[in-house]
């Protein structure tokens, strides 16, 4: 199985930073790799998919990036309702495996 | 519009069967995967398997393989999950979610369902 380790799994920045959560695959993935945002008691939401592009309506400040095993999530600057759970996904083979999740507060 | 709704939350006792739905409306139901993915509360996301609905395809994760039976129905355009003897260690909220293939991306979640196993 195709393991991912993300980091850091909370991070706690201000209103304004520039934030960047990392997800390493422990092989290589090709573009099957994604990220998403979840907030309490909501479903998971696509932010970012095939590393770099963004989903529809998900605004400009998200950015992904990376190739290989290595793959960055970065918020450009960080919004009050940016408060969230991320996670990086890899669907290059089965079973599919998310990473560990990374808690964002904001101060 | 592309929806997925699922069914609404379970409580069952240890050792029940239980089959829980996700209708699947706004698109070509036959050419998309449909994926489950579990959520133990207060924990992370674990993808649990895979469907084509249009010929039953299916794929699990080796931690879930025979322990869930995921299936669809291609005539009412749902995909279901089941458990023929559920325990304790199941409690949780399960989402399923259309799988785009071209991009490995899950576009499209359902609300999820909150299933609570408890004696």
């Amino acid at each position: 199985d195709i393991q991912m380790t993300q980091s850091p799994s909370s991070l706690s920045a201000s209103v304004g930073d520039r934030v960047t959560i990392t997800c390493r695959s422990s092989q290589t993935i090709g573009d099957y790799f994604s990220w998403y945002q979840q907030k309490p008691g909501t479903a998971p939401k696509l932010l970012i998919y095939a590393v770099s592009n963004l989903q529809s309506g998900v605004p400009s400040r998200f950015r992904g990036g990376g190739s290989g095993t290595d793959f960055t999530l970065t918020i450009s600057s960080l919004q009050p309702e940016d408060i969230a759970i991320y996670y990086c996904l890899q669907s290059y083979s089965t079973p599919y495996t998310f990473g560990q999740g990374t808690k964002l507060e904001v101060k | 519009e592309v929806q997925l709704v699922q069914s609404g939350a379970e409580v069952k006792k240890p050792g029940d069967s239980l089959k829980i739905s996700c209708l699947a409306s706004g698109y070509s139901f036959n050419t998309y995967w449909i994926a489950w993915v579990r959520q133990v509360p207060g924990q992370g996301l674990e993808w649990m398997g895979v469907i084509y609905p249009h010929d039953s395809d299916t794929r699990y994760s080796p931690s879930f393989q025979g322990l869930v039976t995921i299936s669809a129905d291609k005539s009412i355009t749902t995909a279901y999950l089941q458990w023929s003897g559920l325990e304790a260690s199941d409690t949780a909220i399960y989402y399923c979610a259309r799988l785009t293939t071209l991009t490995g991306r899950f576009d499209y979640w359902g609300q999820g369902t909150l299933v609570t196993v408890s004696s």
